[in-house]
Parts: structure tokens; C-alpha cells; sequence
């Protein structure tokens, strides 16, 4: 089975812009994660969808948002973006979250000029 | 809320010594504890869990985590580590909302 695949696998914005993430999950999962990696906040907590709906959400501004489609393929979108944006976005997807593992694909990295 | 910390930021051994990293949980339930490991510019890549059952628990590359309600702990183990061993390693717990809570990460140096 192919593993979960992001685009771009790098991005360079300025302050201001918005961004598209997409992240396609292993064939048969229906729940994904998405987590921002930086150096000073570690691994933080997006968002979780499961079945094209929002299953939970961190401690995120509402610039962070995401989406679902009917095939498990996600989008996070990242609106008015901040210098502190820059980080590496990760997807995880899993068959339906609770103790079912996470899968992670390889991340995108943002740097917000 | 539940959380896990990792006590040690590093960890240096010798190739062939063994390895442990450590992890600490809090959770108000059962515990679903799980590890990953990261490599420079990679994604997390799943090592082993915890779910129920057997204290030992058995993963990847001859990772192995022993898992102590008594002490909350979580360890992880590999009784020979290799310079392929150097990478970032990742406690963590699920939690009721389905979401997974980080350990801060330990960097584990093996040494030639």
C-alpha cells in the first residue's frame, strides 16, 4: 500500500498570503490528522477529520482551517500567514481513529517570509 | 488532559551498547501510548504501542517499549544500538478526542 503522500513538499509565502496543504491518506483510512512542527512548540495539534466532517480541533486561530473530502483526501488551509507560521505541516491518517494507529506522511515544509 | 514527558532532551550511547529513552504519561483513562521516530527532513515514522495486554511490547528495527502502570512509564528500548539509530524519537498518547499529545522528543546520538 502506498503510504500518505503531502504537497508541495515545500512552500515559500509572504506574510499575508494564504496556502493550500493537501495530504492524500492510505487507501482505505478514513480519518486525518494534521500537527505543525516547530523547534520551539514541537509537535502541536491541528485538527482531526473523519468522514468529511471535523472530528476535533487545537488550540489553533481560525486563520488554520481544513476540509474533508468523500474520497479521505484532506486540505488545510492557512489564511493571512505569519512569520510564526513557518514550521513543518504534517498529515497522519488512520482507518478511524481512537486506538488505531497514525501513519504519517513525509510533511510540508512552510517558510513565511 | 493526558500528556507524556520525555525526561532527556538527549541520549548518547556507543554502537553495540544498549539504548533506553524515556517517557513518562498522565491520562484519566486507559493509557494508548505509542512511539515514532524521525529522521532530518522526514515525517514520523511508527515504531510500536501500547494498547492493552502485554507490558512488553514489541516494534520495529528491534525496538521494544516496556510499558508500567505503577510507575506510568513507557520506555523505549533496543538492546544494540546502531549509528542508524541517530535520529529524533517521539513519546505520545492518544486521548478521547482521537488526537495524539507529543513528548517534547529526545534526540538519540549512537556513536560509532
Amino acid at each position: 500500500k502506498a503510504g500518505v503522500t503531502q504537497t508541495p513538499r515545500y512552500l515559500i509565502k509572504t506574510r499575508g498570503q494564504q496556502v493550500t496543504l493537501s495530504c492524500s491518506p492510505i487507501s482505505g483510512h478514513r480519518s486525518v490528522s494534521w500537527y505543525q512542527q516547530t523547534p520551539g512548540q514541537g509537535l502541536q495539534f491541528l485538527f482531526e477529520y473523519f468522514s468529511e466532517t471535523q472530528r476535533n480541533k487545537g488550540n489553533f486561530p481560525g486563520r488554520f482551517s481544513g476540509r474533508q473530502f468523500s474520497n479521505s483526501r484532506s486540505e488545510m488551509n492557512v489564511s493571512t500567514l505569519e512569520l510564526g507560521d513557518s514550521a513543518l505541516y504534517l498529515c497522519a491518517s488512520s482507518l478511524d481513529g481512537g486506538k488505531d494507529t497514525q501513519y504519517f506522511g513525509p510533511g510540508t515544509r512552510l517558510t513565511v517570509l | 488532559a493526558q500528556s507524556v514527558a520525555q525526561p532527556e532532551d538527549q541520549v548518547n550511547v556507543a554502537e553495540g551498547n544498549p539504548l533506553t529513552v524515556k517517557c513518562t504519561y498522565s491520562v484519566s483513562g486507559n493509557p494508548y501510548l505509542f512511539w515514532y521516530v524521525q529522521y532530518p527532513n522526514r515525517g514520523l515514522q511508527f515504531l510500536l504501542k501500547y494498547i492493552t495486554g502485554d507490558n512488553l511490547v514489541k516494534g520495529s528495527y528491534g525496538f521494544e517499549a516496556e510499558f508500567n502502570k505503577s510507575q506510568t512509564s513507557f520506555h523505549l528500548k533496543k538492546p544494540s544500538a546502531l549509528v542508524s539509530d541517530s535520529a529524533l524519537y517521539f513519546c505520545a498518547v492518544r486521548d478521547d478526542d482521537y488526537k495524539l499529545s507529543f513528548g517534547a522528543g529526545t534526540t538519540v546520538t549512537v556513536r560509532a
